[in-house]
């Protein structure tokens, strides 16, 4: 079973708009890391933001900002005032305290166009 | 600037040759990974090396062989790959793979793998 579900294969927003990244997880530990990375075409793998299992405030990062509900188990993202250089892929991905190590597993993305 | 440094940036190899990735990081992570990203999906794990010691093998073809000189180094020896090896490899850096779900991986800017 999927572990982590991104439901929007491509987005197209408006630059200086807002945009919501959709991403819901599924795992029966407590203990978890939720992250999401930007890649664009150049391949490299950006490091954007994180929120833990036990945070209780939604993690900001400048223009980025993550809608954490538990119990419904998302981490949705929010990217503010979108610029051209947004576009890109995004992965949202979940580690897990495991013993066999707390591996990273991605979500299958969501490509975001911004158009000017 | 990423922090974690792969070269070459491309490699166009024949199925017959033997050629290496190599990664490098300073920031005195303790894990070092490799992962494999197909074009349009997201990466899948390959290897994970903690403190220099392979700890996580997930399944992969013997063709691949990771080697961690030291605790900054990290390689990848590529011999008789097959064309749908053709991919983009990630090397990734974390503080530590275990009790560090809350930590995230840093990326390098991968390798670009064409095999002909």
């Amino acid at each position: 079973a999927q572990k982590i579900t991104q439901t929007q294969p491509g987005m197209f927003v408006q630059e200086k708009e807002a945009v919501t990244l959709d991403c819901t997880y599924d795992t029966s530990d407590q203990s978890y890391g939720l992250f999401w990375y930007k890649q664009p075409s150049s391949g490299e793998m950006i490091f954007l933001i994180y929120q833990g299992s036990y945070d209780e405030q939604n993690a900001t990062e400048g223009r980025y900002s993550l809608n954490f509900q538990k119990a419904r188990k998302s981490a949705n993202l929010v990217i503010s005032a979108s610029q051209l250089g947004d576009s890109a892929m995004y992965f949202c991905a979940m580690r897990e305290q495991k013993a066999a190590g707390n591996k990273l597993t991605f979500g299958g993305g969501t490509r975001v166009l911004v158009k000017p | 600037d990423t922090e974690v440094t792969q070269t070459p940036k491309h490699l166009v190899m024949g199925m017959t040759n033997k050629k290496s990735l190599k990664c490098e990081q300073h920031m005195g992570h303790r894990a070092m990974y490799w992962y494999k990203q197909k074009a349009k999906k997201p990466p899948e794990l390959m290897f994970v090396y903690s403190y220099e010691k392979l700890s996580i093998n997930e399944s992969v073809p013997s063709r691949f062989s990771p080697e961690c000189p030291n605790s900054s180094l990290l390689n990848l020896h590529l011999h008789a790959l097959q064309p749908e090896d053709s991919a983009l490899y990630l090397c990734a850096s974390s503080q530590e793979l275990w009790g560090s779900y809350n930590s995230p991986l840093h990326f390098g800017n991968g390798t670009r793998l064409t095999v002909t």
